[in-house]
């Protein structure tokens, strides 16, 4: 079976500081793409960051990247400079044949200012 | 280009009556997905549809229904709701090239159903 895990139900962090939130997936797939979603209060899910599981690279968009530890099926989202507006909630997503996605139970992030 | 927009925002319905939520996908795409998102958890995987033939479902019982039309906008039915049936229910629209996982999926709002 395939299931995603985020073990932080709650994270804070200082306005402008850097915080990792965590995320370990379980598949048999060798070939598999994982992805970070943001929801705000607004409600709407945002793409955060894509990863392709294929590639050694970290995927990084502007603030927010990834340590992608595909042995160990791990996949956290590095978010540096934090800003005011990056509280919400964070889901991890494992996509499996014909795009399912299956989400984590997500991280509460607070951004003190 | 139009992102995904769902209707409506919020509906309130009675224990054993039946709705219908819309979804107008993002332009250019040919796949739309339901989520249902209960308080405080992950959204959960309802069903799928490409060309408008369902394409996958997850552990939802068949009351729960869906459409999609020509025009790739798409529609959730649900028959004789419970009150486990309160949630948010998310739409998410993407653009499948070749059937397989990995193309990133653009959300709607989502519509809050709350059964009483």
């Amino acid at each position: 079976a395939q299931t995603v895990t985020q073990s932080q139900p709650e994270m804070s962090v200082q306005e402008a500081e850097t915080v990792t939130l965590s995320c370990t997936y379980d598949t048999s797939e060798s070939d598999y793409y994982l992805f970070w979603y943001k929801q705000p209060p607004s409600r709407q899910m945002i793409l955060v960051i894509r990863q392709e599981a294929y590639k050694q690279q970290n995927a990084t968009e502007n603030r927010f990247s990834v340590n992608f530890q595909k042995a160990a099926k791990s996949f956290s989202l590095k978010i540096s400079d934090s800003q005011l507006g990056d509280a919400a909630m964070y889901f991890c997503a494992y996509p499996l044949y014909g795009n399912q996605f299956y989400f984590g139970t997500g991280t509460s992030l607070t951004v003190i200012p | 280009e139009t992102g995904v927009t769902q209707s409506p925002t919020h509906l309130i319905k009675t224990r054993g009556q039946q709705v219908t939520l819309r979804c107008s996908s993002q332009s250019g795409h040919n796949t739309v997905s339901w989520y249902q998102q209960a308080l405080g958890q992950g959204p959960q995987f309802i069903f799928q549809y490409y060309r408008e033939e369902e394409n996958g479902r997850g552990n939802f019982p068949p009351r729960f229904s869906g459409l999609q039309f020509p025009n790739y906008s798409s529609e959730l039915n649900v028959n004789a709701l419970e009150l486990d049936d309160s949630a948010l229910y998310l739409c998410a629209s993407s653009l499948a090239r070749s059937g397989g996982a990995g193309e990133t999926q653009y959300f709607g709002p989502g519509t809050r159903l709350l059964v009483l």
